[in-house]
């Protein structure tokens, strides 16, 4: 199972809007509605931040959003802040019963 | 509050086998799915497998046989053990508990660092 595909850096000012991209195949990202999210600092363990491609878990900023088309979902986080500097991670569930994360894209706030 | 708390930094040998432990706390190990997954330095996350309510277990074909999953639910306790030790098994190892039919990973341990080196 080969690894979601994400970009490997992205960069905003605070106060702006991002999106970061995950793309996947029809076995994974475009077959079911499973794609979830993970924020990681360096040093720590990730975070979920979003589930079932758009559902926020209670804690969370509603700064943070996310879509699908196809096989490509993508997470959006707006109103960028210092705090918001860390990699993010996609994750699918597959078609064998089994997961698959993405290729991790750092997130710089300038 | 739920917690899981996983063993220390070890380092091996190549060949040898290593066991991380995850224990759980604020909810019985037993009535969800414990996740592995490990972090090569500088690396993305990988989906190791999983072990569920019943005790069966999912394996990523990556590992080819060398991973083993277990539990012992009066400890509330579950590990992953890896054989035949290589240096590109290197890495963060992270057990994350499953919400219940969730598929997502909702609680993380804090990780255990494998190294593997003469």
């Amino acid at each position: 199972q080969s690894a979601l595909t994400q970009p490997a850096s992205v960069a905003g000012s605070p106060g702006q809007s991002i999106t970061i991209s995950c793309t996947g195949t029809s076995s994974d990202v475009g077959g079911y509605n499973y794609v979830s999210w993970y924020q990681q600092h360096p040093g720590k363990a990730p975070k979920l931040i979003l589930y079932h491609v758009s559902d926020r878990p209670s804690g969370v900023s509603n700064r943070f959003s996310g879509s699908k088309s196809g096989n490509t979902a993508s997470l959006t986080i707006s109103g960028l802040q210092a705090e918001d500097e860390a990699d993010y991670y996609c994750s699918s569930y597959t078609t064998t019963v089994t997961y698959v994360f993405g290729t991790g894209t750092k997130v710089t706030v300038l | 509050q739920v917690y899981l708390v996983q063993s220390g930094a070890e380092v091996k040998e190549p060949g040898a086998s290593v066991k991380v432990s995850c224990r759980a706390s604020g909810y019985s190990l037993s009535n969800y799915v414990i996740h592995w997954v490990r972090q090569a330095p500088g690396q993305w996350l990988q989906w190791m497998g999983w072990i569920n309510t019943d005790g069966n277990t999912k394996y990523s074909q990556t590992f080819q046989g060398r991973l083993t999953f277990t539990r012992d639910t009066s400890a509330n306790t579950a590990y992953m053990e890896l054989s035949s030790l290589r240096s590109e098994d290197t890495a963060v190892y992270y057990c994350a508990r499953e919400r219940s039919s969730g598929t997502y990973f909702e609680y993380w341990g804090q990780g255990a660092l494998v190294t593997v080196s003469s």
